[in-house]
């Protein structure tokens, strides 16, 4: 199974202010990553796939990279309504599928 | 506009079995695979299960396997998560969602571009 870990599980960040969230995998994955976003009460929305291809309709300030086993999340400047759960998952080697166990972002 | 809506959610006795479905609309649901995502309280996303459009092909967490089982009737756009043998650490909001990419009938990519809003399941006696 192959084991996906975030950090930091929490981060403090205020609006404007560039994040960075980091996903790593404990076995190559190549390119086979997602982000989502998960808001209080809400399903997971799809921000990325394939590492660095943002899905349909998210803004330009997120922006995935990475390959193999270290992955990076960007939000170039932050927005009152990114304070969110970020969870990053695997697709290359399954079953099972893998998720990380999340990164909150709260506000300062 | 592609929807889903989950169904069936509800309190069940520890060893008990249910049956969710998961509704779907705006697309041609058969050549899209489907997938079943839970949410403990206050937990992580977990995978559960997922199958092929034509439904030939089915994977499941270990943590189900034997005791769920996935199926879906393309004639009825309706994906199903039968449940057996419940227990605690099966409580969880369920999610199905939907590849974001059609790859065909027969394959399943999972990444997972639209999402119900989930139905919630008590196990407790």
């Amino acid at each position: 199974e192959i084991v996906m870990t975030q950090s930091p599980a929490t981060l403090s960040v205020s609006p404007g202010e560039r994040v960075t969230l980091s996903c790593r995998a404990s076995q190559n994955i190549g390119t086979y990553l997602a982000w989502y976003q998960q808001k209080p009460g809400q399903a997971p929305r799809l921000l990325i796939y394939g590492a660095s291809t943002r899905a349909t309709g998210i803004p330009a300030r997120f922006s995935g990279s990475g390959s193999g086993t270290e992955f990076t999340l960007t939000i170039s400047s932050l927005q009152s309504e990114d304070f969110a759960v970020y969870y990053c998952q695997q697709f290359n080697n399954w079953p099972p599928i893998t998720f990380g166990q999340g990164t909150r972002l709260e506000n300062k | 506009e592609v929807q889903l809506l989950e169904f069936g959610g509800t309190l069940v006795q520890p060893g008990g079995s249910l049956r969710l479905s998961c509704a779907a609309s705006g697309f041609t649901f058969g050549t899209y695979a489907m997938t079943w995502v839970r949410q403990a309280p206050g937990k992580g996303l977990e995978w559960v299960s997922s199958i092929s459009g034509s439904g030939d092909s089915t994977q499941y967490a270990d943590s189900v396997k034997g005791r769920f089982t996935v199926s879906r009737d393309n004639s009825k756009n309706t994906m199903y998560l039968e449940m057996k043998s419940l227990a605690v650490e099966d409580a969880a909001i369920y999610y199905c969602a939907r590849d974001y990419e059609t790859s065909g009938i027969g394959g399943i990519i999972v990444v997972l571009g639209y999402w119900g809003p989930g139905t919630l399941i008590t196990v407790s006696s």
